[in-house]
């Protein structure tokens, strides 16, 4: 089986810090790592993946993604924080070896609030 | 990248009502998937759609509750038959570009009085 942990419901920052939400994950296999963020009223938008490769993945608006596999982590940051990045975050994962299909199991989500 | 739509984007029904749900994608793909999220909560797969055959449920998830058509590659219908409050969720469509890629739908915000 096949899990997300997000540990924090919310993460508070201000505008121009840097900001990290947390993930991580449990597969039997590799890992396929995803984040996605949803804005108010919106559709999930993806932001970036890991597959495999360089353990630091760059994706949208300035987000990028660390890889950790002995900490079996993919914890998502960006170096200076704005207030149109608050949203709702979620890490999501897919193990490499499921065949049962690519299925997506997705964590509970952080809501990220960037303050002035 | 696939483009997905959505309708209804968003409905009120009356419980013990049923309502279709349906989406649409710009390209033909073998795997659609339904999930649901449920108000303050994340994502949870519902069922997995493959053209041609009967939809797989998740554990907790039935198809008298959640039947899903897949008359072709580029289509699917969700319904959510006999509404309760507690079917009161965003219900998104999702399609697979690859095994290390997922679309979504914009979603259908549901409401049940």
């Amino acid at each position: 089986a096949q899990s997300v942990a997000q540990p924090e419901d919310q993460v508070n920052v201000a505008e121009g810090n840097p900001l990290t939400v947390k993930c991580t994950y449990s597969v039997s296999g590799n890992p396929y790592l995803f984040w996605y963020v949803q804005y108010p009223n919106r559709g999930l938008q993806f932001l970036l993946k890991y597959i495999t490769g360089d353990n630091l993945v760059k994706g949208s608006y300035g987000f990028e993604a660390e890889f950790n596999k002995s900490q079996t982590s993919f914890h998502l940051k960006k170096p200076s924080a704005l207030v149109s990045d608050s949203a709702l975050y979620f890490c999501a994962v897919r193990d490499m070896n499921n065949n049962a299909g690519n299925m997506l199991t997705f964590g509970g989500g952080t809501r990220l609030m960037v303050k002035p | 990248s696939a483009v997905i739509s959505q309708k209804p984007s968003r409905d009120i029904c009356q419980r013990g009502t049923s309502l279709t749900i349906q989406c649409q994608v710009d390209s033909q793909v073998t795997m659609m998937f339904w999930y649901r999220q449920q108000p303050g909560q994340s994502l949870t797969l519902i069922a997995t759609a493959n053209q041609g055959s009967e939809a797989t449920y998740e554990s907790g998830f039935v198809i008298d509750k959640f039947p899903i058509s897949r008359p072709n590659l580029t289509f699917s219908t969700l319904t959510v038959s006999n509404m309760s409050p507690e079917d009161s969720s965003i219900y998104l469509c999702s399609v697979g570009g690859g095994p290390d890629t997922q679309y979504f739908g914009p979603g259908t915000r549901l409401t049940v009085l």
